[in-house]
């Protein structure tokens, strides 16, 4: 299985509400990524997990709230989320940091904010 | 921080030509230059990478050039096809940057004309 799967591929949701997106891969792979990307921009690195542990947080406004349940899985909860927040969020993950390799990409989840 | 500069940001080119992308990046520390596609509403996908041991890389109709002296690495596409229409990203990687950390460099929207 090389898939990193995520779910819901689409979502609408109001500035008042609470929602998640998941993403999950069984690849052994020990390092698990959340990339938001705007139309034609390269994608930007939100979050990054390693070994289940929070690693990186690049300064993301705290209604975005990662977690990762265990080493397959990388939930990411937003709460009062902004219109312009509206993008593809890409989950990804990759081998550990012990060396630099292929990122392997989920879908997508394309979040609409109204 | 590493910063990958990525030329052109447009290209086109009539089916069946060459079609050439540059990449200068800053960090000599960098050791991992992978090129990803995206197409219109999909994830990225690799499509060739390269180490800092190897001076160029050929996959069928993509190569990889990689000058470490220069800090630049470029992406060739011979007999391109109108399906090689998308955005590609290049992106680097520093040899002990925190969880192989990738920078991504802007983008360019190839279209490949019938």
């Amino acid at each position: 299985d090389t898939e990193v799967t995520q779910t819901p591929k689409h979502l609408v949701m109001g500035m008042t509400n609470k929602k998640s997106l998941k993403c999950e891969q069984h690849m052994g792979h020990r390092a698990m990524y959340w990339y938001k990307q705007k139309a034609k921009k390269p994608p930007e690195l939100m979050f990054v997990y390693s070994y289940e542990k929070l690693s990186i947080n690049e300064s993301v406004p705290s209604r975005f709230s990662p977690e990762c349940p265990n080493s397959s899985l990388l939930n990411l909860h937003l709460h009062a989320l902004q219109p312009e927040d509206s993008a593809l969020y890409l989950c990804a993950s990759s081998l550990p940091a012990t060396r630099t390799g292929e990122l392997f990409f989920g879908e997508g989840s394309r979040l609409t904010v109204l | 921080g590493e910063n990958v500069e990525q030329h052109p940001s447009t290209l086109s080119v009539q089916e069946g030509d060459s079609a050439v992308i540059k990449c200068t990046y800053s960090d000599s520390a960098s050791n991992y230059f992978p090129w990803y596609k995206q197409e219109l509403g999909k994830r990225p996908q690799l499509i060739i990478d390269i180490r800092s041991n190897v001076g160029e890389k050929k996959d069928q109709r993509i190569a990889v050039t990689l000058n470490k002296t220069a800090k630049h690495f470029s992406l060739h596409i011979t007999e391109t096809q109108p399906e090689d229409s998308a955005v590609y990203f290049c992106a680097a990687s520093a040899r002990g940057s925190t969880l192989g950390r990738l920078y991504f460099g802007r983008g360019t929207q190839l279209t490949v004309w019938p």
